[in-house]
């Protein structure tokens, strides 16, 4: 398959845990990496890799992946986490990109 | 800093050639990396057009191929997406970004690009 899926909306409690999850094929073979996106912005890289903050991204967010699902994990969800994610990995030609539906992320 | 910056007509008449630059700084664009291309529908989620290695190497998504043309001018720090015979499909907010191997690292702000005669 040369797809990634998301649901497409989620919600949590402030200051619970949330687990927004992608699944795919290329995902038993590459790490998919999360973007948080707020309306009207650009997409800012969140995990990457293994399980890999960017500078300035709070260690509340973190990634794992089991077969072909990779879960973003958010312990403590905050307000300011209200956004949009969107998952991405390469495909199974390790030459393009693949990307999720996205999913909307409200905290309640 | 590494900043990028989209630039280009906000309003491509059906048919016609989408031209979009992206002009990088605080970053040599020659110092390997791929630069991309990523856009996103009103409303909808990001889809991956292409990118250029700084050697000139492309990779287009399939379902685009056939239109699609990415060019980088290292001279001048930019690089360049071409999107030929456009629809209103192709209304979209577009992003240029700095991709490593393994993600795209740094984003421009976007510019929403509409198709409408």
């Amino acid at each position: 398959s040369s797809e990634l899926t998301q649901d497409p909306t989620v919600s949590v409690a402030l200051g619970q845990t949330v687990r927004i999850t992608c699944q795919g094929d290329s995902l038993r073979t590459y790490y998919a990496n999360w973007y948080q996106q707020k309306p009207g912005q650009a997409p800012v890289l969140v995990i990457y890799g293994k399980n890999n903050r960017p500078s300035g991204i709070p260690d509340r967010f973190s990634g794992s992946r089991l077969g072909n699902t990779a879960s973003l994990t958010i312990t403590g969800a905050q307000a300011e986490d209200e956004a949009d994610y969107h998952c991405n990995s390469r495909d199974n030609s390790g030459n393009h990109w693949l990307f999720g539906g996205g999913t909307k992320l409200t905290v309640l | 800093q590494v900043q990028l910056q989209e630039s280009g007509p906000g309003l491509v008449k059906p048919s016609e050639t989408l031209s979009l630059t992206c002009i990088v700084s605080g970053f040599s664009i020659s110092t390997g990396y791929h630069w991309g291309w990523i856009r996103q529908p009103p409303g909808k989620g990001l889809e991956w057009i292409g990118s250029v290695y700084h050697s000139g190497s492309t990779y287009y998504n399939p379902s685009l191929k056939s239109r699609v043309t990415v060019s980088v001018d290292t001279s001048k720090s930019q690089f360049s997406l071409k999107l030929s015979s456009v629809t209103a499909a192709d209304t979209a907010v577009y992003y240029c970004t700095r991709d490593s191997y393994d993600r795209s690292d740094y984003w421009g702000r976007g510019t929403l690009v509409t198709v409408s005669s």
